[in-house]
C-alpha cells in the first residue's frame, strides 16, 4: 500500500550511460515532483508536473528530462550521466500545485562511477 | 529570494531531555513554514506547518514549532526526547503562491540513552 513508490531503490552505473528513475503515486495527486539530495542532505527541486503539465523546472541541465505519461507517475531519465549526477533522488507528490503538503517516495540512490 | 537556514547540522541529546532545533528563513513576502522528518532509509514526511493562524503549531508526537515574524524564524521544540526521534529534520519555507518548497540543509538530531 506504498502511497509514493519509486524504482530502482538503489542504482550504480558508469559516467556516461544512460538511466531512468520511475516513480509512481497511488493518492490521486494532481502534482508530482523531482528532488535531488545532495551528498550534504541538501534537497533542491528539480521539477514538478500537475496534470502532466510541466509547472517547474529548476535550472536543472537537459540531460535531466522528467515524464510524466499520466498524472500518476512521473519518471526521471537521465543522459550522459557524469560524477556530480550522483545523488539521492526524491520522488514527491500533493493532492494540488497549491497545496504544500508533499508525500515523498523513499528516493534512489543513484551512484555514477 | 527565499533561503533557508538551519543553524546546527547536528544535535545529539540524552533520552528524555528537551530539544530546539533551529530554523530561520529568508523571504521578502508572507510564507508558509514547515518541518519534515527523514527517518533512516526512508523519505521525507510532514512533522508540522505553519499557513496562518496561531503562530504555535503542534504535531502529534509532541514536536511544536512557533513562528516569529519579527525574527524570521520557525524553531522545532520537543520538552522530553525518545530515541525513536532520532532523524533527520529539515525545515522548509513557501512563498505564498509560488507552488515549491525551499528546503533547509537539515539537523540530525542523534538521541542517546
Amino acid at each position: 500500500d506504498t502511497a509514493v513508490s519509486q524504482t530502482p531503490k538503489y542504482l550504480v552505473t558508469q559516467m556516461g550511460n544512460d538511466k531512468s528513475i520511475k516513480c509512481e503515486q497511488n493518492l490521486g495527486h494532481d502534482t508530482m515532483y523531482w528532488y535531488k539530495q545532495d551528498s550534504k542532505k541538501f534537497l533542491k527541486i528539480m521539477f514538478s508536473y500537475n496534470n502532466k503539465e510541466l509547472i517547474i523546472n529548476e535550472t536543472v541541465p537537459n540531460r535531466f528530462s522528467p515524464k510524466s505519461p499520466d498524472k500518476a507517475h512521473l519518471n526521471l531519465h537521465i543522459n550522459s550521466l557524469e560524477l556530480g549526477d550522483s545523488a539521492v533522488y526524491f520522488c514527491a507528490s500533493s493532492p494540488w500545485a497549491g497545496s504544500y503538503e508533499q508525500y515523498f517516495g523513499p528516493g534512489t540512490r543513484l551512484t555514477v562511477t | 529570494a527565499q533561503s533557508v537556514t538551519q543553524l546546527d547540522s547536528q544535535v545529539p541529546v540524552f533520552e528524555e531531555a528537551p530539544v530546539e532545533l533551529r530554523c530561520n528563513y529568508s523571504s521578502s513576502v508572507s510564507v508558509y513554514l514547515f518541518w519534515y522528518v527523514q527517518y533512516p532509509n526512508q523519505g521525507l514526511q510532514l512533522l508540522l506547518k505553519y499557513l496562518s493562524g496561531s503562530t504555535l503549531v503542534e504535531s502529534i508526537n509532541g514536536f511544536e514549532a512557533e513562528f516569529n515574524k519579527s525574527q524570521t524564524s520557525f524553531h522545532l521544540r520537543k520538552p522530553s526526547v525518545h530515541i525513536s526521534d532520532t532523524a533527520e529534520y529539515f525545515c522548509a519555507v513557501s512563498d505564498r503562491g509560488a507552488q515549491k518548497l525551499v528546503f533547509g540543509q537539515g539537523t540530525r538530531l542523534t538521541i542517546n540513552p
